[in-house]
Parts: C-alpha cells; structure tokens; sequence
C-alpha cells in the first residue's frame, strides 16, 4: 500500500516557469514531510520541509504548501533552472518511528532551456 | 556540514560472492543510520534501520540472513550483502540521523551501484 504518492512521474517546464511538483498521502498520522531531489546515480539531496502544523514554508525558489485536509503537499519552484532538471521525492514521517521516511516514487522535472 | 560517504561507489562481482558497503557520517554522530536500495525508475525502498550497538530491524520482506548490517560505532554502518546473485544488483543507499530533537531530515550517501555477475 502506497501511502506517499506522486502521481505524475514526469514534469517537463520551460526555464524561468514556475514547476509544481504535487504528492498525496493517505496516513494522516504524518508529522512530517520532507522533499528531497535526486541526480542519476546519487543519493538524494534534501531539499525543504514542512511540519503538520504548518500549511507553508519557504526557502529562497523553493515554497512547499500543505493542504491537511486534502492530504495533500506541493513543491513550488520559481523561478526554475536548468540545473533544477532531477528526480523530486517527496517523503512523510512517522511519528515515534525512529526517524523513518516513507518515500513516494519520485517526479522527474526536466527544465528546458 | 551533515556528509554522508558510502564505500565503494561501484563494485561488480561474481554470483555467491559476499560484498560489504559501507556508509559513514563524516560530521556528526549518527545514532540511527538506514539501508535503502532503488531499482531503476523505482523510489527508494527501506530495507531496514539500524541502530549504534543493537540489532537492525529488517523491514517486511528483506532477508536479515542475506543482507547483515552492522552498525558498530555511531559513525559506521556497514551492509554485507552475502552470497549474491544477479537480482541483488541494485543501487543501494544508505542515510544517517543525528538523533537531535528537531533534526527532522535523514543524510543520504552517494550510493553504491552493485552489479553481480
């Protein structure tokens, strides 16, 4: 059962757009939800992250929203850039799970030039 | 700050060899460190946790006989994938956690491509 899900296993933008990554998730016991981006043959790379408490945090190009009610977050990039081009993960905790991470399959943003 | 390296990046070797990885954390101590390993195309699938100076616990389905994890100092973790074959080829990852209240993200490593031949 896939709790942490991106639906959309590709996105393809234009450089200066603005690329919105989305993820769902079913266990609303998640206390935590985390976005990591992903080069072929590397580990992931965290990004930002976002507290149940919260339904916003920023960081520089990068805004994460969370919609609780919907089960729902999104991964706002603005302006984009070529070098954005990955693999986006978007991940949830558990709380009392000893730090695991439940991961969904991964969005790759290709950002044209 | 929060380096994670893994060793070696890339090893091929023959069927029913036994092959040992290993993740550290370069600057900080690690009191939980985890296994993933990715197949192409595929998310990151948790093998199991591991943690300083007691036994891993495998998530459901990863063989705790096949793939040994040792977790020896709060800097080191080792995988030893034993007597492998061809569908163990994967990508493996590993992540380490301070363990500090309010570190909420996991360091990744770069990762290990195994190839078994």
């Amino acid at each position: 059962d896939q709790q942490v899900k991106q639906n959309s296993p590709s996105l393809s933008v234009q450089e200066g757009r603005i690329s919105i990554l989305n993820c769902d998730y079913t266990n609303s016991m998640f206390d935590y939800f985390l976005w990591y981006k992903k080069y072929p043959a590397e580990g992931p790379t965290f990004l930002i992250s976002i507290s149940s408490i919260k339904d916003k945090n920023e960081d520089g190009r990068f805004t994460v929203f969370l919609n609780k009610s919907a089960k729902h977050l999104s991964l706002h990039i603005v302006p984009s850039q070529p070098g954005d081009s990955a693999v986006y993960f978007c991940a949830a905790r558990v709380p009392g799970s000893n730090y695991k991470l439940t991961f969904g399959k991964g969005t790759l943003l290709t950002v044209n030039p | 700050g929060a380096v994670v390296s893994q060793h070696p990046s890339r090893v091929i070797c023959k069927s029913g060899t036994s092959v040992k990885i290993e993740c550290r954390s370069l600057d900080f101590q690690a009191t939980t460190m985890f296994w993933y390993r990715q197949f192409p195309k595929q998310s990151l699938m948790l093998m199991a946790t591991s943690n300083e100076g007691s036994k891993a616990t495998y998530e459901q389905g990863v063989e705790k006989d096949k793939f040994l994890i040792n977790h020896a100092s709060l800097t080191l973790s080792t995988l030893t994938v034993t007597s492998a074959h061809p569908e163990d080829s994967s990508f493996y990852i590993c992540s380490a956690h301070p363990g500090q209240r309010g570190a909420e993200t996991q360091y990744f490593g770069p990762g290990t491509r195994l190839l078994v031949l």
